[in-house]
């Protein structure tokens, strides 16, 4: 039982890159979920998804797209990296009702 | 949609003293409260939750308050230890349906030996 799991755990990419972070969890949960994290802030929530085939946008969707293909796996695309999206991502799972909250180990993500 | 708001946004006690850390939300029909710990560099982790049919809910050195009337919950460390410095985050949610959970904006809680 890995939990969430993140890949890759750093990232440099170049303005006007795209890329994909990965999040899987093998625990069945239901709801997934995806936050940045940047210095002396909260958690902010970029997207969201409630099962397979079913997304929503958080707070912060702006430059990410999401998909949910499979209740496992649950990617964040970044479109074309800017530097004010140089932060740290957190993927998060949990049964519906939000009890068991689980974080994978982040992502940190640096536009240059 | 909900709001949930911190306080205090950092927090410096000696070691063995107390610490409290408040937190308020906004939509009446949350009814589950985690608190979360994320030293620094790693993951935020759950370290107690509270269902609202609860008033008080204890931990070893942890506990967490809810008043429903007043739409606010705390957490309540004893004994503070060098290793309860951390981050510490609150966030509320609605467990009735796919309510997403919302996050309050952090407590540093620096723990002086």
């Amino acid at each position: 039982n890995a939990g969430v799991t993140q890949t890759p755990k750093f990232q440099v990419l170049k303005t006007g890159q795209s890329m994909t972070l990965q999040c899987a969890q093998d625990m069945n949960h239901e709801y997934m979920s995806w936050y940045r994290q940047d210095p002396g802030m909260g958690l902010r929530l970029i997207h969201y998804s409630v099962g397979a085939g079913i997304t929503d946008q958080g707070e912060v969707p702006n430059g990410y797209n999401v998909s949910r293909s499979t209740t496992e796996d649950f990617p964040l695309r970044l479109l074309s990296a800017a530097p004010s999206q140089t932060s740290v991502y957190f993927c998060a799972s949990s049964y519906p009702d939000g009890v068991g909250y689980t974080f994978g180990s982040g992502t940190r993500l640096t536009v240059v | 949609g909900e709001n949930v708001e911190q306080h205090p946004s950092t927090l410096s006690v000696q070691e063995g003293d107390s610490a409290v850390i408040k937190c308020t939300y906004s939509d009446s029909a949350s009814n589950y409260f985690p608190w979360y710990k994320q030293e620094l560099g790693k993951r935020p982790q759950l370290i107690i939750d509270i269902r609202s049919n609860v008033g008080e809910k204890k931990d070893q050195r942890i506990a967490v308050t809810l008043n429903k009337t007043a739409k606010h919950f705390s957490l309540h460390i004893t004994e503070t230890q060098p290793e309860d410095s951390a981050v510490y985050f609150c966030a509320a949610s609605n467990s009735g349906g796919y309510q997403k959970v919302t996050f309050g904006t952090g407590t540093k809680l620096q723990v002086i030996p």
